[in-house]
């Protein structure tokens, strides 16, 4: 069993709709939670970094945490096809402090295409 | 915001030739990089971490004397194929962590290796 469970999708949305996104993982460990999305032949760039659990909101998207259940989401509101991209969550289960950092354990990505 | 820098951000070699790929962070100190390889529709494999002054940590199945990290100063990473074979053709990704705050990792925008 993988640490992290992602649905690759691929996920087909009409511009406009709500697209949720999901992550398990096993590990409870895990304490920061991020979103990073993927653009064809890019770099991942962060879109959320969330700590323990709760909600955090930036825009459009929208992070949730649920520890409990060790569950992670994020929200896209509105979508647009600006917004065609992979999704990626990661975790770590230390802060990013002086020294050494701990490496991120990423998801497999969901693919997600919004049709305008 | 932090900024990683990736040169080249394509590269076409002969085999059996080397190959060096630089990840730079632009506005921060870096005292971790991480490098990844990444293949079409597959999330980030971690190849290994990069320490400033000291050895990279490479993770298991990598070939250290094939994928020679460099990480000589605080902003600077480089990442050496030796002896690159067509099965070396990849899309290669580093990050750096962001020291000092909730910043997450910050990833370059990727090295697509071809080898020929």
């Amino acid at each position: 069993q993988k640490e992290v469970e992602q649905d690759p999708g691929p996920l087909s949305v009409p511009e406009g709709a709500i697209v949720s996104l999901n992550c398990t993982y096993s590990n409870s460990a895990f304490q920061y939670f991020m979103w990073y999305r993927q653009y064809s032949r890019k770099g991942p760039e962060l879109l959320m970094y969330t700590y323990s659990s709760g909600n955090k909101e930036d825009g459009r998207f929208t992070a949730q945490v649920d520890k409990s259940s060790k569950y992670i989401s994020l929200f896209i509101r509105d979508s647009q096809p600006s917004d065609s991209a992979t999704y990626l969550c990661a975790m770590s289960s230390s802060v990013i402090s002086s020294g050494s950092a701990r490496q991120l354990t990423f998801g497999s990505g969901t693919q997600l295409t919004v049709l305008p | 915001g932090a900024v990683v820098s990736q040169h080249p951000s394509w590269v076409i070699c002969k085999s059996g030739t080397s190959v060096k790929i630089e990840c730079r962070s632009l506005d921060f100190q870096a005292t971790t990089m991480f490098w990844y390889r990444q293949f079409p529709k597959q999330s980030l494999m971690l190849m290994a971490t990069s320490n400033e002054g000291s050895k990279a940590t490479y993770e298991q199945g990598v070939e250290k004397d094939k994928f020679l990290i460099n990480h000589a100063s605080l902003t600077l990473s480089t990442l050496t194929v030796t002896s690159a074979h067509p099965e070396d053709s990849s899309f290669y990704i580093c990050s750096a962590a962001r020291t000092g705050g909730p910043y997450g990792y910050t990833f370059g925008s990727g090295t697509r290796l071809t080898v020929v």
